[in-house]
């Protein structure tokens, strides 16, 4: 039973680059997030898919960032014109899913995406 | 303001010994899920055990239980008998009506032989 998958595992890109981090959920989990981690910030919410539709993005810097989920196997999240304070190890997660109620699933992570920015 | 708070940045024990992260966290929020994650070494991050606001046994799963105090929104890790493999970052995390999880800012423990 594989994890979910993130690829690719370090991307090294130079300022002003564009960077597209992947990201394949565990099957038949309908829910996926996207976290960022830095020394600094420590764990940091970024946006949350259900069932490929996106329900929040409130932890998304308003500018370049953006994510897809096209469809339940993947999800993806862009960054244009990096900067060098994007540089952060990329996580992202997944779980089952279910609107409200007392029912709440754990999140599993990947290995995450360590970007690097020079 | 931090939702999520551990005030324990490091800690250090012997093997066997039993070990108490604490964590604090703020919601308005009558039902929430309260959720400790260990990163290892290698940046992985697991599911250890999760607490459900509305239950008041406290949850444990092996060598890890909880103290659930809900008058002091405070949810502990406990972990008896350590093993050197228990050495990691520990995060306690909580989830509020929706799934998004807030994660604090983590506490190192090692284990030393």
């Amino acid at each position: 039973n594989a994890g979910v998958i993130q690829t690719p595992r370090h991307k090294v890109t130079g300022k002003g680059q564009e960077a597209t981090l992947w990201c394949e959920p565990i099957s038949g989990h309908s829910a996926v997030f996207w976290y960022r981690q830095t020394i600094v910030q420590g764990l940091e919410f970024l946006t949350y898919f259900r069932n490929q539709a996106p329900i929040d993005d409130s932890g998304m810097p308003k500018e370049r960032f953006s994510a897809q989920m096209p469809n339940q196997s993947h999800s993806t999240l862009k960054i244009q014109s990096t900067q060098p304070q994007d540089s952060a190890v990329y996580l992202c997660a997944s779980s089952l899913d279910r609107l409200g109620g007392r029912v709440s699933y754990e999140q599993y992570f990947g290995p995450g995406t360590r970007l690097t920015v020079l | 303001a931090q939702k999520v708070t551990q005030t324990q940045t490091s800690i250090s024990v012997m093997e066997k010994t039993t070990v108490t992260m604490d964590c604090v966290y703020e919601t308005q929020d009558s039902s929430y899920f309260l959720f400790w994650y260990k990163q290892t070494a290698s940046g992985e991050i697991v599911f250890l055990i999760r607490q459900d606001s509305y239950k008041k046994e406290n949850a444990t799963v092996g060598h890890y239980s909880l103290n659930f105090q809900k008058p002091k929104s405070s949810i502990g890790l406990i972990i008896t008998a350590t093993q050197i493999e228990d050495s990691a970052v520990y995060f306690c995390a909580m989830r509020e009506h929706y799934n998004v999880l807030y994660f604090g800012s983590g506490t190192k423990l090692t284990v030393e032989p």
